[in-house]
């Protein structure tokens, strides 16, 4: 089956201006999570949906940031008034459940760079 | 708040060998996962290998095995006949039992020679 799927796949934008990233898990899975990836760095998680759950936002780094996801389907992440430090690279994951080794499947990320 | 600490940057190894990368972590939890993820350069993270910290036995995929070393909070990959294809960041991951998120090391490439 299809994996997970992220679009675009890369974006370049002017500082000030807002972006929207996409994300489509895989079919069925209850759990999707955002994290943030830094040139040479490890990932930093963002932000996490579990069903009809309130989201767990611990991980935004700014209010410039925010996400929705609709159900179990399609997440968006949007960053208001872009800021050249956003510069990277934003993964997305999904799994069955939170639960247990709640295995996570990732997307092949958006490359974004602010100029 | 967990940290995951790998301390080599770039490692490289020749072609049929073998290679073994470090990972510490600092937990005050006695159960928990821990991951090692592949990057490579399409910057799809693939899993190579997981280990559930309440099982003693060192898991191991193919050519890929753990060192879980829990009193020590260690948990190294070894690469056995290490395969070009096998050239990519390598990434270790912690995940408490109750958690959602992966917390993540800085990442350590790895280069394989021919």
């Amino acid at each position: 089956g299809a994996g997970v799927s992220q679009s675009p796949s890369n974006k370049v934008t002017e500082k000030g201006k807002d972006v929207e990233l996409r994300c489509d898990p895989i079919s069925g899975h209850t759990a999707l999570y955002w994290y943030r990836q830094r040139l040479g760095q490890g990932l930093e998680f963002l932000i996490y949906f579990q069903g009809n759950s309130a989201p767990d936002k611990s991980g935004l780094p700014s209010d410039r940031f925010s996400a929705e996801r609709t159900g179990e389907s399609v997440s968006t992440l949007t960053i208001q008034r872009t800021q050249q430090e956003d510069s990277a690279v934003y993964l997305c994951a999904s799994s069955l459940f939170q639960g247990a080794i709640g295995e996570q499947y990732f997307g092949p990320g958006t490359r974004l760079t602010v100029t | 708040a967990q940290t995951v600490t790998q301390s080599q940057p770039e490692m490289s190894v020749q072609e049929a060998e073998t290679v073994t990368l470090s990972c510490t972590y600092d937990t005050s939890e006695s159960d928990y996962y821990l991951f090692w993820y592949k990057q490579p350069p399409s910057r799809q993270m693939i899993l190579v290998i997981r280990q559930e910290a309440y099982k003693q036995q060192n898991a191991t995929e193919n050519r890929f095995s753990v060192n879980f070393q829990k009193a020590a909070k260690s948990f190294s990959l070894k690469i056995s006949d290490s395969q070009l294809g096998d050239a990519a960041m390598y990434f270790c991951a912690y995940k408490e039992t109750s958690g959602s998120r992966l917390t993540f090391g800085e990442g350590t490439q790895l280069t394989v020679n021919p």
